[in-house]
């Protein structure tokens, strides 16, 4: 299996834009999470799916965040507008009925 | 939520030597896993022990529910083990949401 994958893998862009990064989760798996992970807050948990249902987005800080699942293979976090505090690694990972977690290689995203 | 304390958080070694982490947990939990993140910043599946003990190679991890501990043995260490370890749980009868410690950040000198 190649993994959880995610793009892109770095990504620059200035204050205000809109930024959308994707992941692929392992096939089979039937739960999603997406974490951010900065030096102040160590790993947060922004929200998790399962079977493409969104079960818990307690963690996602404000409304500027959304993140969808349109299928068992795909899922997107939306960051807009963005700003310089979302500058952060922001992982994926499945798992398959829960239990354990495999991580994607992550996303850096780094706002001016 | 759920708390979870690991030690020590910072560790430097040579090469050779023999460690020991410590993860404790609040709470019952019926997920825990630890992790380890490279220089590079991949996070990588070590184990997947709710309970009981597991070996792989020079590691090995013992889960102690009732107590609320796990704790993670690097033996031999390597250059190549350096980076920070995570442990990370989920409570037993809840939904699954997964709680981080904050990590061990370890160090392993030539």
């Amino acid at each position: 299996d190649a993994g959880v994958i995610q793009s892109p893998r770095h990504e620059v862009t200035e204050m205000g834009q809109e930024v959308t990064l994707r992941c692929k989760p392992i096939s089979g798996h039937d739960y999603l999470f997406w974490y951010r992970q900065t030096m102040m807050r160590g790993l947060e948990l922004l929200i998790y799916f399962n079977n493409n249902v969104p079960i818990d987005d307690s963690g996602m800080p404000e409304d500027r965040f959304s993140a969808k699942m349109p299928n068992a293979s795909f899922s997107t976090l939306k960051i807009q507008p963005s700003e310089p505090r979302d500058s952060a690694v922001y992982f994926c990972a499945s798992s398959l009925e829960g239990y354990e977690q495999y991580f994607g290689p992550g996303t850096r995203l780094t706002v001016t | 939520g759920i708390q979870v304390e690991q030690s020590p958080p910072d560790l430097i070694l040579q090469e050779g030597a023999n460690s020991t982490l410590r993860c404790n947990f609040s709470d019952s939990v019926n997920n825990l896993q630890w992790f380890h993140q490279n220089p590079w910043g991949q996070l990588i599946n070590l184990f997947y022990i709710p309970s009981g003990t597991k070996q792989n190679g020079r590691l090995s991890a013992t889960t102690v529910a009732t107590e609320r501990y796990s704790l993670l043995y690097i033996s031999s260490s390597q250059t190549t083990d350096s980076g920070v370890y995570f442990c990370a749980v989920a409570l037993s009868g809840g939904s699954y949401i997964p709680t981080f410690g904050r990590g061990t950040s370890l160090i392993v000198h030539p």
